[in-house]
């Protein structure tokens, strides 16, 4: 197993434009979360899938963030009309129960110019 | 609220010397998880320790230890002989009991080690 995989590793977009990120969960794990990193700080918890259910969603996911986990695979987390504030690493994590440890991809770091 | 606090923003030493980061949480749950964390540049968070709050063991692992300390809610993180590898940003968390079973981690703001040769 590879581990957690996220595309792309890097992007820079226009303010305004729509990305999408994908996270490939390692195969077994049916926990995946999204979390947010901004500089100098420590990540923060963004959403919550268990197989493909959305369960939980924090309030720093406002309406312009989508993310889904179509049959429990892998991820993709959408940011529409960005802003300069969504200027963030987005990390993807995956766990299998929910005592187990969470193990994290590298993220992808988005800069929104 | 949970809140995990990491007040040493930034430590420098020396090679071969010992250090702690210290980590200081706060939770209303009586069941929890703290975790350590350690995020090299490369940027990947790579897991270092889980210890449930039933479990007040210090654990030991080559040259890293936890000591955690129900009564002063604390779970510091010491290196012993630290080596240049050693420098990256580290985290401590605390998991959140969310619903539905989430393993929610709350982080702290994190302490960026630098390991001079």
């Amino acid at each position: 197993d590879t581990g957690v995989s996220q595309n792309p590793r890097h992007k820079i977009t226009k303010r305004g434009q729509n990305v999408t990120f994908r996270c490939d969960p390692i195969s077994e794990h049916n926990r995946l979360y999204w979390y947010r990193q901004t500089l100098g700080q420590g990540p923060e918890f963004l959403t919550y899938f268990q197989n493909e259910a959305q369960l939980e969603k924090s309030r720093l996911l406002s309406d312009r963030f989508s993310a889904e986990r179509p049959k429990g695979s892998f991820s993709t987390l959408e940011i529409q009309r960005t802003e300069q504030g969504d200027s963030a690493m987005y990390l993807c994590a995956s766990s299998f129960g929910r005592t187990t440890e969470a193990f994290f991809g590298q993220g992808t770091r988005l800069t929104v110019v | 609220a949970q809140k995990v606090t990491q007040a040493q923003t930034e430590i420098s030493v020396v090679e071969k010397e010992d250090v702690t980061l210290d980590c200081v949480y706060e939770t209303r749950d009586t069941t929890y998880y703290l975790f350590w964390y350690k995020q090299p540049p490369s940027g990947e968070l790579v897991f270092l320790i889980r210890r449930n709050s039933f479990d007040e063991q210090n654990e030991i692992s080559g040259r890293y230890s936890w000591n955690f300390q129900k009564s002063t809610s604390s779970f510091n993180f010491t290196i012993t002989a630290s080596q240049v590898v050693d420098s990256a940003v580290y985290f401590c968390a605390l998991s959140e009991a969310g619903i539905q079973g989430a393993q929610k981690l709350v982080f702290g703001q994190g302490t960026r080690l630098t390991i001079n040769p």
